[in-house]
């Protein structure tokens, strides 16, 4: 399996600032996305992190808000640009298509906890 | 995005029985995978499944996999307080992964 570590883990950030959350996985992987998880609520698709190229956003986001790079196979970057508090939520990477692992497999790791004030 | 309608929504059991969670939907995957996740963390793979009535068995956890590949049940058989969670269901369609809304479970001791 993969392991998938973020940084920050949590933050407390004031409205109107970004924040740029890190991901690294321990091996490298075919695809990388982006999901968000409001409180109590599933996770929705935000983006897939393309390598060497802009990455693929999901309805109702945009680069603008959630700029992303994905430099090589094993390392992406998610942006929250000019945060309000309705960007409070956890933020998740994900990664999938692990050498030897099912392509369909994908792993996820353990968020950041964002908090707009 | 094709939908994924878990039941039940909310789940309170006692230690030691058994329960069932659905997975539905109108459209057919080409996978299907259950997480679970514990607060403040990432959902944690269970089984991912491939085949059209498959069933998959981790050890007290059954997976089945519906014969058109549009549903999924997950059951747990004697239930641990360990098993409390959010166990959540995805469908794999094209590049996405897409989600459910979930199942929250707490077993009391």
């Amino acid at each position: 399996s993969a392991v998938i570590s973020q940084k920050p883990s949590r933050d407390i950030c004031q409205r109107g600032t970004s924040l740029t959350i890190q991901c690294q996985v321990d091996s490298q992987v075919t695809m990388m996305f982006w999901y968000r998880q409001q409180p109590g609520q599933s996770l929705t698709l935000i983006a897939t992190a393309n390598q060497g190229s802009e990455a693929t956003y999901e309805s109702g986001f945009v680069i603008d808000k959630f700029p992303i790079s994905r430099p090589n196979l094993t390392f992406s970057t998610l942006t929250v640009s000019n945060m309000s508090p309705e960007d409070s939520s956890i933020y998740l990477c994900s990664a999938r298509g692990l050498a030897g692992v099912g392509t369909d497999t994908q792993y996820f790791g353990p968020g950041t906890r964002l908090t707009v004030l | 995005t094709q939908l994924l309608e878990q039941s039940p929504q909310f789940l309170s059991i006692q230690e030691g029985e058994n329960l069932t969670v659905y997975c539905n939907s109108s459209s057919v995957f080409s996978s299907l995978q259950w997480y679970r996740q514990e607060p403040g963390e990432g959902p944690v793979l269970l089984v991912t499944v491939v085949t059209g009535g498959e069933v998959k068995k981790l050890k007290r956890l059954t997976f089945q996999f519906g014969d058109a590949r549009k549903d999924s049940s997950l059951h747990i058989t004697a239930a641990q307080p360990g098993d409390t969670g959010l166990y959540l269901c995805a469908g794999m369609s094209g590049y996405a992964l897409n989600f459910g809304k979930g199942t929250s479970l707490l077993v009391t001791p």
